[in-house]
């Protein structure tokens, strides 16, 4: 069973512009949640998706935006990037939101860079 | 509000036990996650245990929890080199798998060092 997959992995953009990352999460789960994670603030929730709907969102300007299409897959896009944007941006998956299972699983991670 | 606290590094010898503690303040926390973080990677679920429980094990991880004093622990036996990560403590509330209002919180992370 593929694990939750991100791309791309890696990528560099220069401030002003704007970026959008992939995440495919394991076969069968439903809900998508997308977390930030620098050396200075460490992980941070942005927000999560399930059937296509968000369903919650974290602390971030209105620059950082999702979506999630009908086969689960999800992106994020941050507009007009800032120095501060470069970060490793992780996404994760689980069966569905509310869920009793407990088990949340994460990618590999984007790291964006920004110049 | 929420908070998560964990001490920044910890040394073990290989073979010995290593111990990560974490604090948590939201009472209400209904998952409490261990994740662990190599060089260039994303996160590893390396086990959860639900609020209502005190204990879980799972070969050398074992997890402890004591919800009076919002404390949580893991002890990894017999610590090998490829022990050696970033170990992130993390809570969610409300039930969501996904995190509830604000998803999960994480601490900062353990970095463990194995020494040989």
């Amino acid at each position: 069973k593929a694990g939750v997959t991100q791309t791309p992995r890696y990528l560099i953009k220069t401030r002003g512009q704007q970026v959008t990352l992939s995440c495919s999460p394991i076969s069968g789960h439903r809900s998508v949640s997308w977390y930030q994670q620098t050396p200075g603030q460490g992980l941070q929730f942005l927000f999560e998706y399930f059937s296509e709907t968000q369903r919650n969102k974290g602390n971030f300007p209105g620059r950082f935006s999702g979506r999630q299409f009908s086969n689960s897959r999800s992106e994020m896009n941050v507009s007009t990037l800032e120095l501060g944007d470069s970060a490793l941006y992780l996404c994760a998956s689980s069966l569905e939101p509310g869920g009793n299972t407990g088990e949340l699983f994460f990618g590999e991670g984007s790291r964006l860079t920004v110049l | 509000g929420e908070d998560v606290e964990q001490s920044l590094f910890l040394s073990v010898r290989e073979g010995d036990s290593s111990v990560i503690n974490c604090t948590y303040t939201d009472s209400s926390s209904t998952y409490l996650y261990w994740y662990k973080q190599e060089p260039g990677a994303g996160l590893q679920l390396l086990t959860y245990i639900f609020s209502n429980m005190d204990m879980k094990q799972d070969q050398r991880l074992t997890v402890l929890l004591n919800k009076k004093d919002k404390h949580l622990s893991l002890r990894i036996a017999d610590t090998q080199t490829g022990d050696s990560a970033i170990y992130f403590c993390a809570e969610s509330i409300s039930g969501y798998s996904g995190g509830g209002a604000d998803g999960l919180t994480f601490g900062k992370g353990t970095h463990l060092i194995i020494q040989p």
